[in-house]
């Protein structure tokens, strides 16, 4: 059974702090691993998956398979970064497996000036 | 192509009637998606499609929830005789075989 965990439902910081939202996975296969974001009134987007390995709007996020763990980090945090996160994950197995996202909870981050 | 868009955005109905959304992709994008949400709780997967075959049909949902992808264009999840425990936002994505999924707004279902 495939889990994904973030321990963190809210997270508050202020502008220029840095920040690190929490997600544990638990896949006993090879998984892909992505951080969703919905900005308040949009619809649910890509930020970024850790195969591309891109730094998206500062957010970084590097797969640590021994403590199974993917954690999104920023180092500055802006107040347009204010919204709900999701870590998720599918198989990096071709094939059908592929693209099914198992989500975690999502954490709100509220970032203050 | 203005992205995945979903119809109608809101439905309220009573406990037994039967609702069917419908969910357009991004044209050209062979994989459609249906993922549930319900308050507090992140996307739950519910069934996806590849073309006009359906890969996997919900599992965790009981066989009131039915969903089609003819001629593998649009989509529509139907719901028989809906409960209480129905009402969630039903959520669809579409994706270009494995990259990126982008989702639509949503269908929010409100069961009376």
């Amino acid at each position: 059974a495939q889990r994904v965990t973030q321990p963190e439902k809210l997270l508050s910081v202020f502008k220029g702090a840095p920040v690190e939202l929490k997600c544990n996975y638990s896949y006993s296969g090879s998984p892909e691993l992505f951080w969703y974001v919905q900005y308040s009134r949009q619809r649910l987007q890509l930020l970024l998956r850790h195969i591309s390995r891109e730094s998206i709007k500062g957010f970084t996020a590097d797969l640590n398979k021994g403590e199974t763990s993917f954690h999104l980090k920023k180092p500055f945090a802006q107040e347009e970064d204010s919204a709900m996160y999701y870590c998720a994950l599918t198989s990096l197995a071709g094939g059908t497996s592929y693209g099914k996202l198992t989500f975690g909870q999502g954490t709100i981050l509220t970032v203050h000036p | 192509d203005t992205g995945v868009s979903q119809n109608p955005r809101h439905k309220i109905t009573k406990r037994g009637q039967n609702v069917t959304f419908r969910c357009d992709p991004i044209s050209e994008h062979n994989r459609l998606y249906w993922y549930r949400q319900t308050l507090g709780q992140g996307p739950e997967f519910l069934t996806y499609f590849q073309n006009e075959a359906q890969l996997e049909k919900p599992r965790l949902l009981s066989d009131r929830f039915s969903a089609e992808r003819p001629k593998g264009s649009f989509s529509t999840l139907e719901i028989q005789r809906t409960e209480q425990g129905d009402s969630a936002m039903y959520l669809c994505a579409s994706s270009r075989d494995r990259d990126e999924q982008f989702f639509g707004p949503g269908t929010r279902l409100t069961v009376l």
